[in-house]
């Protein structure tokens, strides 16, 4: 079975500071990984996602994450934080094939200060 | 597009009433999910269907609950009786099938059950 774990239920930066989202997987193949956002009283909206091209991937709004099968990491960085930033993260996992479900992460929620 | 779209957004009804929340994916999109999202549990996934057919259900609460996918561009979640506990956003999401593809996830529906 595919499971994430996302370290850091509350993470808070300074604006202009990096940010660092913390996500590892278990897989018994190889994964699928996404990282998602939810703004408040929004649905959740897709950052990026690694689907076995690239290990390093560019999402939206200056957000990457890099594939490491060695650590079994998909962190979500960003060189510098915004105040817009401010907004809860979901890692989550899909298996390969023509699997459908994903398993998402308990989430991390980002708070950016001045 | 309109992306996925939810009805009601807010719900608030008495404790024993039916609640009957609806979904409209984004058109072309084969598979459907239906989430449940409270601070105490997250997000959990509670159905999913694949060419409008259930797949899994094991995230139904119990049989309260129910879910049907009676076209490709509609669905819905049905509680009754409702319970207090049933106090949650719901949240429909929708993709094409297949391990590659993310979910699009509506706006989701606020249910306060009283």
């Amino acid at each position: 079975a595919q499971s994430v774990t996302q370290l850091g239920s509350h993470v808070s930066v300074s604006e202009g500071a990096l940010v660092l989202l913390r996500c590892n997987y278990s897989s018994s193949v190889p994964p699928y990984l996404f990282w998602y956002v939810q703004y408040p009283n929004q649905g959740l909206q897709l950052l990026l996602k690694y689907t076995s091209a690239a290990t390093l991937v560019k999402g939206i709004n200056g957000f990457e994450a890099e594939f490491k099968k060695s650590e079994t990491s998909f962190h979500l960085t960003k060189p510098s934080a915004h105040m817009s930033d401010a907004a809860e993260y979901f890692c989550a996992v899909k298996k390969g094939g023509t699997a459908s479900k994903l398993t998402f992460g308990t989430g991390t929620r980002l708070q950016v200060t001045l | 597009d309109a992306g996925v779209i939810q009805s009601p957004r807010h719900e608030v009804t008495e404790m024993g009433q039916e609640v009957t929340l609806r979904c409209k994916p984004i058109s072309g999109h084969n598979s459907l999910f239906w989430y449940r999202q409270t601070m105490m549990r997250g997000l959990e996934l509670l159905i999913y269907f694949n060419n409008n057919v259930p797949i899994d259900d094991s995230g139904m609460p119990e049989d309260r609950f129910s879910a049907k996918m009676p076209n490709a561009s509609f669905s819905t979640l049905k509680i009754q009786p409702s319970e207090p506990r049933d106090s949650a956003v719901y949240f429909c999401a929708s993709s094409l099938e297949g391990a590659a593809y993310e979910q699009y996830f509506g706006p989701g529906t606020r249910l306060t059950v009283t």
